[in-house]
C-alpha cells in the first residue's frame, strides 16, 4: 500500500527568508502524482503545487518549488521569501493515477516569525 | 472559492445520532471524493463516486455510507454516531483526465457530544 511521510511535524522560519518541508512516500507504481496543499487556519485546502512522477523537471509556482527525486521517492517543498500569509499546515500527498483518491501525509505546521 | 459547496458548514449532536452533509461538485466535474480530517491529522479518504457510481472506498465504517445523484451531488450518511467521529469531513470534486486536479470544499466540522 501507497504511504506519505512528512517527518517534521513543525517549522519555523523568520520571514523572508527561505525554508524546505521535506516528504517522502513509498509506491510500487512507476506513474502517480504528487501534491503539496496548504490548511490555514480557516481549514480550506489550497493546492499549492504539482508534480507528475514521469516529468523529470521539478515544478515551480512563482516562490514555490519542488524537488523531486524520484529514486529517493521524496518530494520536499521549498518557499522562498517567507510572507506571514504562508503560515499553515502543509500536506504531501500522492495520487497513484487520474481517477484516484489522495493518499496524504500528516501534515507540517509552518510557522512564520516577523 | 474552489466551486465546491458543502452544508452544513457545522454541526452538533450527540452520541448514537445520524447526520446527512451534502456536497455540491463544481460544474462539470463528475467525481467526488469524501475525506475525513481528525484534530490536527492528516485526511483519510472515505469514497469516491464517479457520476452515481461508486468507485472507490477507503477506511469508511460500516455506519457510514454516501450516494451520488443525478444531479451530482452527494451525500454522506452517518449514523449511530461515536465522540470519535468529530472531525472535519471534505468534499473533493473533479473533472476526470489526466491532470485532474481536486477541488476542496470548505468542509463540515461535526461534533459529536
Amino acid at each position: 500500500a501507497q504511504t506519505v511521510t512528512q517527518s517534521q511535524p513543525e517549522m519555523s522560519v523568520q520571514e523572508a527568508e527561505t525554508v524546505t518541508l521535506s516528504c517522502t512516500y513509498d509506491t510500487s507504481e512507476s506513474d502517480y502524482y504528487l501534491f503539496w496543499y496548504k490548511q490555514p487556519p480557516s481549514r480550506q485546502m489550497i493546492l499549492v503545487i504539482r508534480q507528475e512522477a514521469y516529468k523529470q523537471q521539478n515544478a515551480t509556482e512563482n516562490r514555490f518549488s519542488v524537488n523531486f527525486q524520484k529514486a529517493a521517492k521524496s518530494f520536499s517543498l521549498k518557499i522562498s521569501d517567507s510572507q506571514l500569509g504562508d503560515a499553515a499546515m502543509y500536506f504531501c500527498a500522492y495520487r497513484k493515477d487520474s481517477n484516484y483518491q489522495l493518499i496524504w501525509g500528516a501534515g507540517t505546521k509552518l510557522i512564520i516569525k516577523p | 472559492d474552489s466551486g465546491v459547496t458543502q452544508t452544513p458548514k457545522h454541526l452538533i449532536t450527540a452520541t448514537g445520532q445520524r447526520v446527512t452533509l451534502r456536497c455540491s461538485p463544481r460544474s462539470g466535474d463528475l467525481s467526488v471524493y469524501w475525506y475525513q480530517q481528525s484534530l490536527d491529522q492528516g485526511l483519510q479518504f472515505l469514497i469516491q463516486y464517479y457520476n452515481g457510481e461508486e468507485r472507490a472506498k477507503g477506511n469508511i465504517l460500516e455506519r457510514f455510507s454516501a450516494q451520488q445523484f443525478p444531479d451530482l451531488h452527494s451525500e454522506l450518511n452517518l449514523s449511530s454516531l461515536e465522540l470519535g467521529d468529530s472531525a472535519l469531513y471534505f468534499c473533493a470534486s473533479s473533472v476526470g483526465g489526466p491532470y485532474n486536479e481536486q477541488f476542496f470544499g470548505p468542509g463540515t466540522r461535526l461534533t459529536v457530544l
